[in-house]
């Protein structure tokens, strides 16, 4: 049984559209992130979180929200999409801060 | 960036041979991991090494870190075809995430 499941797995929007990524980890861990990859820059660290109503800042937050309402559950929102943030998006989840478990990823395209 | 400049790195190789893949980190960390990241999937983590250990084994996977030079190794014996992936290593950064180098791709034929 898969750990960490995103959905959709795949997304395609327009410029200023509104976009939610949902992410259900099964591991009953404390920690989840989102990370983007895109090439050239490989993975980077948008949101994170350490339980349920926390909310931390990555490395690359600007444009992008993000919501944990359970353990379980990790969101990740884009109210006003843009071209730039069209990218490949991973999330983890830990125990603590040492080896992440990733879902399938979730591919957006923002026209 | 906590990496070294670097571009995504590729490798072509034989099934049967090694093959070592390397990086640097900018910073102080005390512990460094390697993910494999196959075609369509997410990254899975293969091998965490401390700053406490100089050399870490798992299977045909061998994982180095010299924290003088601030750089990691990770060498696969006797590779298979399904080696092929895309390899990253990656630090514990201070917002409790992981900051990933690019990458090596890494290509093995039979």
């Amino acid at each position: 049984e898969a750990a960490v499941t995103q959905s959709p797995r795949n997304k395609v929007t327009v410029t200023g559209g509104n976009v939610t990524l949902s992410c259900r980890q099964t591991n009953s861990h404390n920690y989840m992130y989102w990370y983007r990859q895109d090439t050239g820059h490989g993975l980077r660290l948008i949101h994170y979180s350490y339980g349920a109503g926390n909310l931390q800042i990555g490395d690359v937050p600007d444009g992008y929200k993000a919501t944990r309402t359970t353990q379980e559950d990790f969101f990740l929102l884009l109210e006003l999409a843009s071209p730039s943030q069209t990218s490949l998006y991973f999330c983890a989840s830990s125990e603590d801060s040492a080896e992440q478990f990733f879902g399938p990823g979730t591919r957006l395209t923002v026209l | 960036s906590q990496w070294g400049e670097e571009n995504l790195q590729a490798l072509s190789i034989q099934e049967g041979e090694d093959v070592t893949m390397n990086c640097s980190y900018k910073t102080y960390t005390t512990v460094v991991q390697w993910y494999r990241q196959k075609s369509g999937k997410g990254p899975a983590q293969l091998i965490l090494i401390r700053s406490n250990e100089r050399e870490k084994r798992s299977g045909r996977l061998r994982a180095t870190l010299d924290t003088s030079s601030q750089s990691s190794s990770l060498s696969i014996t006797g590779t298979l075809a399904t080696d092929t992936a895309v390899y990253f290593c990656a630090t514990r950064n201070y917002a409790q995430g992981l900051t990933f180098g690019l990458g090596t791709r890494v290509s093995v034929f039979p």
